[in-house]
């Protein structure tokens, strides 16, 4: 069971929008940045999104990153067929004293 | 060019120990923070551990669920750090990943380097 919780899945049509959600509590994302990993089948994670909403070099803009409470998303605009791959979000917990993974979220293009 | 190749797993059985190497090139090693992420098959990821660079005391942390069966260690002169895991159970099996930490700003996280890992399973 993860600290941070994610819907198991999500899906869209090329060129649509969909947005992830990350659920978490005042001990990790209420009160620590968020960062969001992409990983695509077979691959290591990747940085995508850190510190709730900034982009690591090379990242498009068509990613996005925010922060309310103890929630966080992350959007995807104008979904592309490369986008299909697991997410994951993740957060310094306090009270845990370590980062804490979402089950991540595994998006599918239709 | 950052690379974070890591070494050493394989099939144990349960009780065993193993231990994994990551071995890291292309920045400055020494003072860099070193962590390991793991993730068991079809699962998320989860944090492990991470041991810190010599300028900051080279400190490790823990997750709380493997503490006491995990061992973080470095050798800076070797750039390479170390992940000893004993008394292996079934559900420690998964892909292990050694990760550059990114502490830009003063804010720490894991980065945008990872190695490919290396794969325990935990069988008998």
């Amino acid at each position: 069971q993860s600290v941070l919780t994610q819907p198991p899945s999500a899906s869209g049509t090329p060129g649509q929008r969909v947005t992830i959600s990350c659920s978490g509590s005042t001990s990790n994302i209420g009160d620590m940045y968020v960062n969001w990993y992409q990983q695509l089948p077979g691959m290591a994670p990747k940085l995508l999104i850190y510190r709730n909403n900034q982009r690591p070099s090379g990242i498009p803009d068509r990613f996005s990153g925010s922060k309310s409470g103890t929630s966080a998303s992350l959007a995807i605009s104008g979904l592309r067929s490369e986008d299909e791959a697991d997410y994951h979000c993740a957060s310094w917990d306090a009270s845990l004293s370590g980062w804490v993974f979402g089950g991540g979220t595994k998006l599918t293009v239709l | 060019e950052v690379q974070l190749v890591e070494s050493g797993g394989g099939l144990v059985k349960p009780g065993g120990s193993l231990r994994l190497s990551c071995a890291a090139s292309g920045f400055t090693f020494i003072n860099a923070w070193m962590s390991w992420v793991r993730q068991a098959p079809g699962k998320g990821l989860e944090w492990v551990g991470r041991i810190k660079g010599k300028i900051d005391g080279g400190t490790i942390d823990y997750a709380a669920p493997v503490k006491g069966r995990l061992t973080i260690s470095r050798d800076d002169s070797i750039n390479t750090v170390f992940l000893q895991i004993s008394s292996l159970r079934t559900e420690d099996t998964g892909l292990y990943y050694c990760v550059l930490v990114d502490c830009t700003g003063g804010v720490c996280y894991p980065g945008n380097f990872w190695g490919q890992g290396t794969l325990i399973t935990v069988s008998s």
